[in-house]
């Protein structure tokens, strides 16, 4: 089983360039969330989509857009790429029933790097 | 927002030698957990707490959800290299719809 897969795993970009992270999951889960992971801050969450065609912004959203295109897939988009987003970025996932128990299955993270 | 405090940001110990890393918060939470995220890999889940003063174990692991629900420890027995990599406690408080994280434990497993 694939579980949670985003891409691209490693990506350069230049100030000012665009782009966006896939995340895809085929566990049927409802709800799923986009964090990113800087040293000695641990995981902060930037957007999640508790269901189909909802979308709600987490602890650090400016910079960043998401949409939900279907069931399996949650997508984030840098506008405007800063070097403060240098960053890795987790998609993660749960289901309905799961969110109640806190267990989040992660992917295998998409490192960035903003020159 | 709610913070975790987690201590001691890395550890470096030797094989076969006890571990212990703890959480602390301001806020109460519901539901404490802890992952361990593996070099070049996403977090995964540990032990799960649904109650306070609850003592869960895993194989080596042992946690343990604070009485005052505003603490938790984890304990690894016996080290071995493969526990290497970065743990992360998490808490979950009633009204929230997502995860707050601590802002990880980087261990390091010397031979």
């Amino acid at each position: 089983n694939a579980g949670v897969t985003q891409t691209p795993k490693f990506q350069v970009l230049k100030t000012g360039q665009s782009m966006t992270l896939q995340c895809a999951q085929d566990m049927n889960h409802n709800s799923m969330y986009w964090y990113r992971q800087d040293p000695g801050m641990g995981l902060r969450l930037i957007y999640y989509s508790a269901s189909e065609g909802t979308t709600d912004k987490g602890e650090v959203p400016n910079g960043y857009n998401v949409s939900r295109l279907n069931k399996r897939e949650f997508s984030l988009r840098l506008e405007s790429a800063a070097p403060s987003q240098t960053s890795v970025y987790f998609c993660a996932s749960t289901s309905g029933h799961r969110m109640n128990t806190g267990e989040l299955f992660f992917g295998e993270g998409s490192r960035l790097t903003v020159l | 927002g709610q913070q975790l405090n987690q201590s001691p940001q890395s550890m470096f110990i030797q094989e076969g030698e006890d571990v212990s890393m703890n959480c602390t918060s301001s806020s109460i939470f519901n539901t404490w957990l802890w992952y361990k995220q593996d070099p070049g890999e996403g977090p995964v889940l540990l032990i799960a707490l649904y109650k306070a003063g609850e003592l869960t174990s895993n194989g080596r692991l042992t946690a343990q959800f604070g009485i005052t629900r505003k603490d938790s420890f984890l304990n690894i027995s016996a080290s071995i290299p493969s526990d290497v990599g970065i743990y992360f406690c998490a808490g979950l408080s009633g009204s929230a719809r997502q995860l707050t994280f601590g802002s990880g434990t980087q261990l390091t497993v010397l031979p």
